[in-house]
């Protein structure tokens, strides 16, 4: 089955600086990658995804890029805020059970 | 909020006895699935349904059984609890056919401790 790993585990950088969590994954018939923020305490919510079809999204400050040769996708977040501290899951899906496998998660640390 | 509530929000119980957890959505989405969610693990996929009555096993499965009869609920049972149990319970639905949304919308979550 799918497998999905995501570095690093923890991320600390300074308010302003960009972030970049990296996934990779192992069925390459996987064609939708999500990304999620989970607050402490607080339900897992979409932030941005992408399809096998682009490479490339963006919204606002955060963005993702995938790779399909390579099967390996990425979440950046520029000009790092410290509301954007919490823990961001990577996940990836195929087929028609839409059933997501996440990664093990990111907890970013943002430093005023 | 969000159309979808877990119930009981906290739950401790004892080895041994069964447990049920309720995940109830008013947004009429065909898909619904449980995740257990602990330190290390990220979340991992326990039971997912397809429709009512249509239901399949995930990555962490034993030991736990769902119950779809309704499209708005979907059940989850721990037949006999264990302490390796003990975990953050999410449910998700989605409905891709309907909104061409692939995204999830999780529940807020049952914290269960097996003592």
């Amino acid at each position: 089955g799918e497998n999905v790993e995501q570095h690093p585990s923890t991320l600390s950088v300074q308010e302003g600086d960009s972030a970049v969590i990296k996934c990779t994954y192992s069925d390459s018939a996987s064609n939708y990658f999500p990304w999620y923020k989970q607050e402490l305490g607080k339900r897992p919510q979409l932030i941005i995804d992408i399809r096998s079809n682009v490479g490339e999204k963006k919204d606002q400050r955060i963005a993702v890029t995938l790779n399909k040769t390579a099967k390996h996708f990425s979440l950046h977040i520029t000009e790092t805020q410290p509301e954007d501290s919490a823990v961001y899951f990577c996940a990836a899906s195929k087929g028609s059970s839409y059933k997501l496998i996440f990664g093990s998660g990111t907890r970013l640390l943002v430093r005023p | 909020d969000a159309g979808i509530t877990q119930s009981p929000r906290h739950k401790v119980t004892e080895t041994g006895t069964p447990v049920t957890l309720r995940c109830h959505q008013t947004e009429n989405h065909r898909y619904m699935y449980w995740y257990r969610q602990d330190p290390g693990h990220g979340l991992r996929l326990i039971h997912y349904s397809y429709g009512v009555k249509d239901t399949d096993k995930g990555e962490v499965s034993d030991g736990y059984s769902v119950s779809r009869s309704k499209t708005e609920d979907f059940l989850l049972t721990l037949e006999s609890a264990t302490s390796s149990q003990t975990s953050v319970y999410f449910c998700a639905i989605s409905d891709p056919t309907q909104s061409g949304n692939y995204g999830y919308t999780f529940g807020s979550g049952t914290r269960l401790t097996v003592v």
